[in-house]
């Protein structure tokens, strides 16, 4: 069975360019997450959905962060414009049992903004 | 300010070794989750601790979960290189789900 599926693995961009990071999560699952990761932040949630609606998008950075669930097997993470302050493993996650707990994370996307 | 502070923040033992890493909070959690985290991947659920006092075991890995519900310790007993990783609690309260600052083992064979 497939996993929680990222992609690209790694994007390397320069400042100002627009980033877009997809997930596809394990299918059935009905929650959606999205995280950020930092050596001096750590894990950061910055949305989930459940059942492609958005619950909780408190940790968005600002509005150059958007993020969209279209269908239940796919959603988007968008940067625009983006900084360099924005380079960071981001995570998708998914969960069968609704609500706030990730249960399984996808392996990541490495960004750098130069 | 971090809700769940994990420590110690690093820590590097030799194989064959014991050790206890340690989550602590203020606040008191419905449930509370250990994840190990390898290098160029994301975080791999361990286990979930519901009941104040609860012990869990998985191999040679024993959770265990505060009586009060706002702290956790993992105990590894003869630690393996396989056992690096980065350690991650997490915990719900209300409806929020907050991740620790982790901590960083490594096994040295």
């Amino acid at each position: 069975d497939a996993g929680v599926i990222q992609s690209p693995r790694h994007e390397v961009t320069e400042m100002g360019q627009e980033v877009t990071l997809r997930c596809k999560p394990i299918s059935g699952h009905n929650s959606l997450f999205w995280y950020r990761q930092t050596m001096m932040r750590g894990l950061e949630l910055l949305i989930y959905f459940n059942n492609n609606v958005p619950i909780d998008d408190s940790g968005m950075p600002e509005d150059r962060f958007s993020a969209k669930m279209p269908n239940a097997s796919f959603s988007t993470l968008k940067i625009q414009p983006s900084e360099p302050r924005d380079s960071a493993v981001y995570f998708c996650a998914s969960s069968l049992t609704g609500g706030s707990q990730p249960q399984h994370f996808g392996d990541g996307t490495r960004l750098s903004i130069l | 300010t971090q809700l769940l502070e994990q420590s110690p923040q690093f820590l590097s033992i030799q194989e064959g070794e014991n050790l206890t890493v340690y989550c602590n909070s203020s606040s008191v959690f419905s449930s509370l989750q250990w994840y190990r985290q390898e290098p160029g991947e994301g975080p791999v659920l361990l286990v979930t601790v519901v009941t104040g006092g609860e012990v869990k075991k998985l191999k040679r890995l024993t959770f265990q979960f505060g009586d009060a519900r706002k702290d956790s310790s993992l105990h590894i007993t003869a630690a393996q290189p396989g056992d690096t990783g980065l350690y991650l609690c997490a915990g719900q309260v209300g409806n929020q789900f907050y991740f620790g600052t982790g901590t960083s083992l490594t096994v040295i064979p």
